[in-house]
């Protein structure tokens, strides 16, 4: 089946630093998968960070960016320099597009946590 | 503001008892979808739905019942709750249809205990 594996937290970096979370996927059932990074800030549910659904293309908001590599089959998020606004659980995800809807497979979530 | 509405927010359950998680969204979706979140483990889906009086099993549909009375409201039933589906629970909301139309809007989550 498809899947989706992603850097186990937690993660800890200090205000200014870089960030990468890997995330790289498996895509069995899914011809042209499209890809998702969300986030959960605290108290909240989840909520889109930014999507890519073409091969090659690089998704951008809120500072970070992650491109859709097919040839590695890999999504990292990168983000220059980190702000203490940052901290929350991070989920790469796997989508199909059909007319029936949108099923995502999630990775397990990367807890981000960055020191002032 | 177009949202995704859980409650209760926290339960604590007794194994065996019934539970049921509801789910309200304003967002005129057409579907809805119930995901369970475990340590280790991504979001798995429990159930979804495409509209009004419909249900789906997703991938680990085992011990849940959904209900989809409206529109609106889709709900997760647990008949025969047992400590192994203590986890934290997410809804969501999404238009289904399109490549624009595949973002998920999630709910707060719902953190259940089954002692």
């Amino acid at each position: 089946g498809d899947s989706v594996t992603q850097t186990e937290g937690p993660v800890t970096v200090s205000e200014s630093e870089s960030l990468i979370i890997n995330c790289t996927y498996s895509a069995t059932s899914i011809a042209y998968p499209n890809l998702f990074w969300y986030v959960r800030y605290p108290g909240e549910g989840l909520q889109l960070l930014l999507k890519v659904i073409t091969a090659g293309q690089k998704g951008s908001s809120r500072g970070f960016e992650a491109t859709y590599n097919k040839e590695t089959t890999s999504f990292h998020l990168q983000k220059a320099s980190v702000q203490e606004s940052d901290s929350a659980v991070y989920y790469c995800a796997l989508g199909e597009n059909n007319n029936a809807g949108a099923k995502l497979t999630f990775g397990g979530g990367t807890r981000l946590t960055v020191r002032p | 503001e177009a949202a995704v509405t859980q409650s209760p927010r926290n339960k604590v359950a007794v194994t065996g008892g019934k539970v049921t998680l509801s789910c309200n969204q304003t967002n005129n979706h057409n579907n809805m979808y119930w995901y369970r979140q475990d340590t280790g483990h991504g979001l798995r889906l429990i159930h979804y739905s495409y509209g009004a009086g419909s249900t789906e099993k997703g991938d680990i549909p085992d011990g849940y019942k959904a209900s989809r009375p409206s529109q609106e409201n889709f709900s997760l039933i647990l008949e025969l709750a047992t400590p192994s589906q203590t986890s934290v629970y997410f809804c969501a909301s999404g238009a289904g249809l399109g490549t624009s139309q595949n973002t998920l809007y999630f709910g707060a989550g719902t953190r259940l205990s089954v002692l």
